[in-house]
């Protein structure tokens, strides 16, 4: 168990649905980052939250959004999803990025 | 720009080396890392190396780090089966007001018998 718990581990949904990804970071870590896993693209970051603020965003479409609450914990969503978007996502936290991300077991997310 | 890359494929026997190239083409990176990844897992941290330093061993795990060239290398002493993973090397940026890893494509490492 590396500490940063996903929610829900697997997920299969309809084109055009939203779904909701959730994530608590270890104890202690402030910084939450969000990467897409997917055989054609690899592994993408997201976004990156600090504190309940938004700090750094990447490949991230405009269907998708992030937040992190007052209790640190952070969820991915992700609106009118097509095929595509089938993928593994994972959360990671870190107390600092120099020491490394601690990754979650990721949510396997199926479009059908 | 960043770019991370990694050969895609070694296959090695038990009880030999594996050494895992990865070229990357940030020099502002102030740490370079390995993860490994089980099939079904998530990505697990093996170690890594801050870019003033030429090595850095861990038990079974030497990193050895070219600034010059950018290329990182990971060697694992004494291979067993139980090293079969996808290994992927990343680098640290910043961007915007954070920071995010860049992963290479990762390799697939396969022990046999």
């Amino acid at each position: 168990d590396s500490g940063v718990t996903q929610t829900p581990k697997h997920l299969i949904t309809a084109t055009g649905q939203r779904v909701t990804l959730r994530c608590s970071p270890r104890s202690g870590d402030l910084s939450v980052y969000w990467y897409q896993q997917s055989l054609d693209q690899g592994l993408q970051f997201l976004i990156q939250y600090y504190n309940g603020e938004e700090r750094a965003k990447g490949n991230i479409l405009e269907r998708f959004s992030a937040q992190q609450f007052p209790d640190l914990h952070s969820e991915l969503n992700l609106s009118s999803l097509e095929l595509g978007d089938s993928a593994l996502y994972f959360c990671a936290s870190s107390v600092q990025g120099g020491n490394g991300y601690t990754f979650g077991s990721g949510t396997r997310l199926t479009v059908v | 720009g960043e770019d991370v890359e990694q050969s895609l494929f070694l296959s090695v026997r038990e009880g030999d080396s594996s050494v895992i190239n990865c070229t990357y083409t940030d020099s502002s990176s102030t740490y370079l890392y390995w993860y490994k990844q089980e099939p079904g897992a998530g990505l697990q941290l093996l170690t890594y190396i801050f870019s003033n330093m030429d090595m850095k061993q861990d038990q079974r795990l030497t990193v050895l780090l070219n600034k010059k060239d950018k290329h990182l290398s990971l060697r694992i002493a004494d291979t067993q089966t139980g090293d079969s993973a996808i290994y992927f090397c990343a680098e640290i940026g910043l961007t915007g007001g954070g920071n995010k890893l860049t992963f290479g494509t990762g390799t697939q490492l396969k022990v046999e018998l």
